[in-house]
């Protein structure tokens, strides 16, 4: 069976430092991944998607990036954190579908980050 | 207007009655539907999810896909404390780049023994 690992599960970080939250998918090859941001108490939001190693597709400019260094493997980065980039950030993969096949995506447990 | 629109609740119930969530949308594009169940401080679960019109039924938990009226629904029955979370609903388009869902805000639900 497939799992996703999200760590850290908790952050707290000073504004201006830098972000590196990792994200990696076991039991399956050549998954789609993606990045998204929750506000207490909203929907979520997509951030950045990748359907495969190096290709990264950003939703949302921001003073986030994103990197797939390897298959089954994602993260989110900052060089400089801001106090607006506070919130939970999840990661989630799907199987790559094309065409009429529905593949709905699966999530982490998130990484709730808190900027000082 | 956003594309996808939840009431935010708290929708609060005693246990055992029927708790029915809705979801409207814009885009009449939109094939897929996902119903996600998020507990506090985790990630979002896969509850259930159907393709075009129709019912779907998975135990006490029924999705109900109304494309002529662009709404879809989750209604779950003898709700239990457990079910207290926030639902969110999903969709997506036929030929989504990347298969990206677009979510509505999320409703919280309170069950209460």
């Amino acid at each position: 069976s497939q799992t996703i690992h999200q760590w850290p599960a908790t952050l707290v970080q000073p504004v201006g430092s830098p972000l590196s939250l990792e994200c990696t998918v076991e039991g399956t090859s050549n998954p789609n991944l993606y990045w998204y941001r929750q506000a207490a108490g909203r929907g979520l939001q997509l951030l950045f998607y990748s359907i495969g190693i190096g290709q990264i597709s950003s939703e949302v400019p921001q003073n986030l990036s994103a990197s797939r260094p390897q298959d089954r493997q994602f993260i989110l980065s900052s060089k400089k954190l801001l106090l607006s980039d506070s919130g939970f950030y999840l990661c989630a993969w799907s199987v790559q579908s094309f065409g009429t096949s529905n593949q709905p995506q699966h999530f982490g447990d998130g990484t709730r980050l808190s900027i000082l | 207007q956003k594309e996808v629109e939840q009431d935010p609740g708290p929708l609060s119930v005693p246990e055992g009655a029927i708790v029915s969530l809705n979801c409207t949308y814009s885009n009449s594009a939109f094939q897929y539907f996902m119903w996600y169940r998020q507990y506090s401080r985790k990630g979002p679960e896969l509850l259930m999810y159907t393709y075009s019109s129709g019912n779907k039924e998975d135990g006490r938990f029924t999705a109900q896909v109304d494309k002529s009226s662009k709404y879809i629904s989750l209604f779950i029955r003898d709700s239990q404390p457990s079910d207290s979370a926030t639902y969110l609903c999903a969709m997506r388009l036929i030929k989504a780049a990347g298969n990206k869902l677009t979510f509505g805000g999320g409703t919280r639900v309170l069950v209460k023994p």
